[in-house]
């Protein structure tokens, strides 16, 4: 089966700074990347996804990636403010699949 | 709509009793999944399902059931709680099928507690 491996598993951050938390995937038939956030206490949500037809995908502050020959894709965030401070899970699907779900990165963003 | 509706939000158990984690989604999705979310965690898979009369192992279901008899229920049983079932439970679902995926959307979780 798919098996999704998420790093880092903390970033800290200062306001303003960019963060980068990057993801691998094992299987080739996996064409849906989704990224969610989780605010403490809360249901995780989903931020921005991109499917495999599409390199990159932007949405204001914030940007995934994908390189489906190198099987990774990545989140990117611009100008971190501390409401973007939370857990932060990527995940991958194929066509009439589950999805897997990354391990999650802890976000910090110090103001 | 309302999503993925779980009830109870909170809930306190004793050792060796039983309780079932209801979940119910009213956007038609294939998929439905149960995961547990330990403290400063992510989420393991418990069991999901593909469909009605359909039902899947994830990464850690011993100590759990589920059934999935219509689209829309997907509840969780607990037959004998014990303390390392203390956890904050979520239901999700999402629609996937050849042409494409959806997102997944999680219900508000369950804060269940085993004393």
């Amino acid at each position: 089966g798919e098996n999704v491996e998420q790093h880092p598993s903390t970033l800290s951050v200062q306001e303003g700074d960019s963060a980068v938390i990057k993801c691998t995937y094992s299987d080739s038939a996996s064409n849906y990347f989704p990224w969610y956030k989780q605010e403490l206490g809360k249901r995780p949500q989903l931020i921005i996804d991109i499917r495999s037809n599409v390199g990159e995908k932007k949405d204001q502050r914030i940007a995934v990636t994908l390189n489906k020959t190198a099987k990774h894709f990545s989140l990117h965030i611009t100008e971190t403010q501390p409401e973007d401070s939370a857990v932060y899970f990527c995940a991958a699907s194929p066509s009439a699949g589950k999805s897997t779900f990354g391990d999650g990165t802890t976000l910090t963003v110090k103001p | 709509n309302a999503g993925v509706t779980q009830t109870p939000k909170f809930r306190i158990l004793k050792i060796g009793q039983s309780m079932t984690l209801q979940c119910t989604q009213d956007m038609n999705h294939n998929y439905m999944y149960w995961y547990r979310q330990d403290p400063g965690m992510g989420l393991k898979l418990i069991y999901y399902s593909v469909g009605a009369g359909i039902t899947d192992k994830g990464e850690v279901p011993n100590g759990y059931n589920v059934s999935r008899s219509t689209t829309e229920d997907f509840p969780l049983r607990l037959e004998l709680a014990a303390p390392s079932q203390t956890s904050v439970y979520f239901c999700a679902s999402s629609y996937s099928i050849k042409r494409g995926n959806t997102e997944a959307f999680f219900g508000q979780g369950t804060r269940l507690t085993v004393v």
